[in-house]
């Protein structure tokens, strides 16, 4: 079955950088774009952009542009999310998730556990 | 971008009573060459990821129950859920996935009467 299993959560200063990981198995990881999405508590969720983890090829939300690099490692079937300058806004819940195809767009029908990053000095 | 809300913002419905809400985008989600809307639903409970219910505005995900449906085309969406069982109490979102960002609906919160 499709599992993503997401690396555990962080404590970061503001202006720091972080870097996520979502390990996934039960699939073919090249088949499948990955998402990354967010959700501060009580809020709706963010779409922070996602990866074609065929090629490589990223796209990214405006509002993160600049500050949100996704990659993957295909022989270790993981993706990641590094977010850079870090803000007391940036304390929330960060999800991969599964895009239902190789390419945009697509649904998320499977997601990671989610990871808890909080931004504190 | 493409702004989802939805309606209401919460709904206590009693055991095996029928439950609906409403999701709207501000533009049209509907691919006209696969005639295919772009609207997806998902359930969350607390302290767990979404999980998806819906895709395609109206297709059932594998393993999901048929007391969820959805139907609505264009800019207008519901999710109805015809006999609300205790383990549907949950947030509700849509997605639009039409266009880049994608973008969620503020959610809605589904409770028992």
């Amino acid at each position: 079955q499709v599992q993503l299993v997401q690396s555990g959560a962080e404590v970061k200063e503001p202006g720091a950088s972080v870097k996520l990981s979502c390990k996934a198995s039960g699939y073919n990881f090249i088949n499948y774009a990955m998402h990354w999405v967010r959700q501060a508590p009580g809020q709706r969720l963010e779409w922070m952009g996602w990866i074609n983890t065929g090629n490589g090829n990223t796209e990214y939300s405006q509002k993160f542009q600049g500050r949100v690099t996704i990659t993957r490692d295909t022989s270790a079937t993981t993706a990641y999310m590094e977010l850079r300058s870090l803000r007391s806004e940036d304390t929330t819940v960060y999800y991969c998730a599964k895009g239902s195809d190789r390419n945009y767009p697509n649904w998320f029908d499977s997601w990671g556990q989610g990871t808890l990053v909080t931004v504190a000095s | 971008d493409i702004v989802m809300t939805q309606s209401p913002d919460s709904l206590a419905v009693s055991l095996g009573e029928r439950a609906t809400i409403n999701c709207k985008s501000s533009q049209s989600v509907l691919n006209r060459p696969n005639n295919k809307n772009y609207l997806a639903w998902y359930q969350q409970k607390p302290g767990q990821p979404p999980r998806l219910l819906i895709y395609w505005a109206s297709t059932r995900e594998s393993g999901v129950p048929d007391r969820f449906s959805g139907s609505g085309s264009g800019t207008d969406f519901t999710l109805t859920i015809s006999s609300l069982q205790a383990e549907d109490v949950a947030v509700y979102y849509c997605q639009q996935h039409f266009d880049t960002p994608s973008t969620f609906g503020p959610g809605t919160k589904v409770d028992i009467k």
